[in-house]
């Protein structure tokens, strides 16, 4: 079945610093990808997607690129604040197979000021 | 226009207890699906419901049930509740149009725990 893989966190990095959250997937067919994110006593909510290889995703600064030669879908930002100390969530969905929207564990970020 | 609503906010329950939570969705939006949220574990899927029609469902146990409202307000349930149970339970909603743009819109949640 379809799966999804992300980095263990925590991740702690002093503002300002470049951040990279590693994700990777498994699929049968041709999913979307999706970061998610949740603030802390928030629910999630949709960060940025791509819905095709080599698309890329793209959101307050971060960005995501869909790579299907290596089934991966990483996370980054080229400098980070305070203010997006959160849990990021790695997702996929493959409608047309697996018909549910499958997401990973969850990496949590902090930033230092 | 009103998110995605889940009451009550926090739960706390004994064990052998049943629990009943419940989920408003984005008006408009048909779609609810249920998510267990563990430190361990992440994010799994529980249940989808559409029109009233469970839709798909996760490897839960079946002491986890759910149901969806003509008016696609949604409910969960959990009997016989076990220390496991503890959790964050988010609801999520959609529109019809599924496919590779679907998007869900998530509540924040009820914390669930289990004495």
């Amino acid at each position: 079945g379809n799966s999804v893989t992300q980095m263990e966190g925590p991740v702690t990095l002093s503002e300002e610093a470049f951040l990279t959250i590693n994700c990777t997937y498994t699929a049968t067919g041709y999913p979307s990808l999706f970061w998610y994110v949740q603030y802390p006593g928030e629910g999630l909510q949709l960060l940025l997607k791509a819905t095709k290889a080599d698309d890329k995703g793209s959101n307050k600064g971060f960005e995501a690129t869909y790579r299907k030669e290596t089934t991966s879908f990483h996370l980054e930002k080229g400098s980070v604040q305070v203010s997006d100390s959160a849990v990021y969530f790695c997702a996929l969905s493959d409608r047309g197979r697996d018909d549910k929207i499958i997401f990973g564990k969850g990496t949590r970020l902090h930033i230092l000021p | 226009k009103a998110g995605v609503t889940q009451t009550p906010r926090y739960l706390i329950k004994t064990r052998g207890q049943q629990v009943t939570l419940s989920c408003s969705p984005i008006s408009g939006h048909r779609s609810v699906s249920w998510y267990q949220q563990t430190p361990g574990q992440g994010l799994q899927f529980l249940f989808e419901y559409f029109s009233e029609t469970q839709r798909n469902k996760g490897n839960f146990p079946g002491r986890f049930s759910g149901r969806q409202f003509s008016n696609s307000r949604s409910e969960m349930n959990v009997s016989t509740l076990e220390l496991g149970d503890s959790a964050l339970y988010l609801c999520a909603s959609s529109s019809t149009n599924r496919g590779p743009n679907e998007k869900l819109f998530f509540g924040s949640g009820t914390q669930l725990s289990v004495l």
